[in-house]
């Protein structure tokens, strides 16, 4: 069965400082890859998507970025953080039927 | 654009039956999906529908869909605590990305 791994669970960090979240995905090839935000109490807002390695499509323009150097791994980047990249990262897959399964998330509080 | 709206609140006594609405502006959307969020938690997958399809049920959830008024409801039967979260609507478009649009989500609370 395919599952998906995100960490760290939390994280809080300085302002100005990098980022780096990873997400793995096991028991699928070639996976469409995704990263979520969700601010307090908002929706969802898709940051980036893969179709394949080293294939990124960005959604909004932002002080964040995404890679994917391997068909399963994805990863989500800032050289420099900003107060407003505090959030809640989804990190998620596609299944069949082009349902989405997340991971549990990784809280980002930046201070 | 796309744009999918979803009412904020939901407040229901257990045992009784939760509706939750939503709607979606894209008339190509092809899978419409509910998705449930418990506190600190990611999405989970509750149900979805397929766009030529009027009614799924799925044990204690139904989810009904008027193409023409382009709605979309989910039904929780005979709701208990455990159902308290955030629900979300979700569309996809028929490209190549697979990208759902999400709603605001609603959040359920059951009261005992």
């Amino acid at each position: 069965s395919q599952t998906i791994h995100q960490w760290p669970a939390t994280l809080v960090q300085p302002v100005g400082s990098p980022l780096s979240l990873e997400c793995t995905v096991e028991g699928t090839s070639n996976p469409n890859l995704y990263w979520y935000r969700q601010a307090a109490g908002r929706g969802l807002q898709l940051l980036f998507y893969s179709v394949g390695i080293g294939q990124i499509s960005s959604e909004v323009p932002q002080n964040l970025s995404a890679s994917r150097p391997q068909d399963r791994q994805f990863i989500l980047s800032s050289k420099k953080l900003l107060l407003s990249d505090s959030g809640f990262y989804l990190c998620a897959w596609s299944g069949m039927e082009r349902t989405l399964h997340f991971g549990n998330g990784t809280r980002l509080t930046v201070t | 654009g796309e744009d999918v709206e979803q009412s904020l609140f939901l407040s229901v006594r257990e045992g009784d039956s939760s509706v939750i609405n939503c709607t979606y502006t894209d008339s190509s959307s092809t899978y419409l999906y509910w998705y449930k969020q418990e506190p600190g938690a990611g999405l989970q997958l509750l149900t979805y529908i397929f766009s030529n399809m009027d009614m799924k049920q799925d044990q204690r959830l139904t989810v009904l869909l008027n193409k023409k008024d382009k709605h979309l409801s989910l039904r929780i039967a005979d709701t208990q605590t455990g159902d308290s979260a955030i629900y979300f609507c979700a569309e996809t478009l028929m490209d190549s990305s697979y990208k759902l649009i999400f709603g605001s989500g609603t959040r359920l609370l059951v009261r005992p």
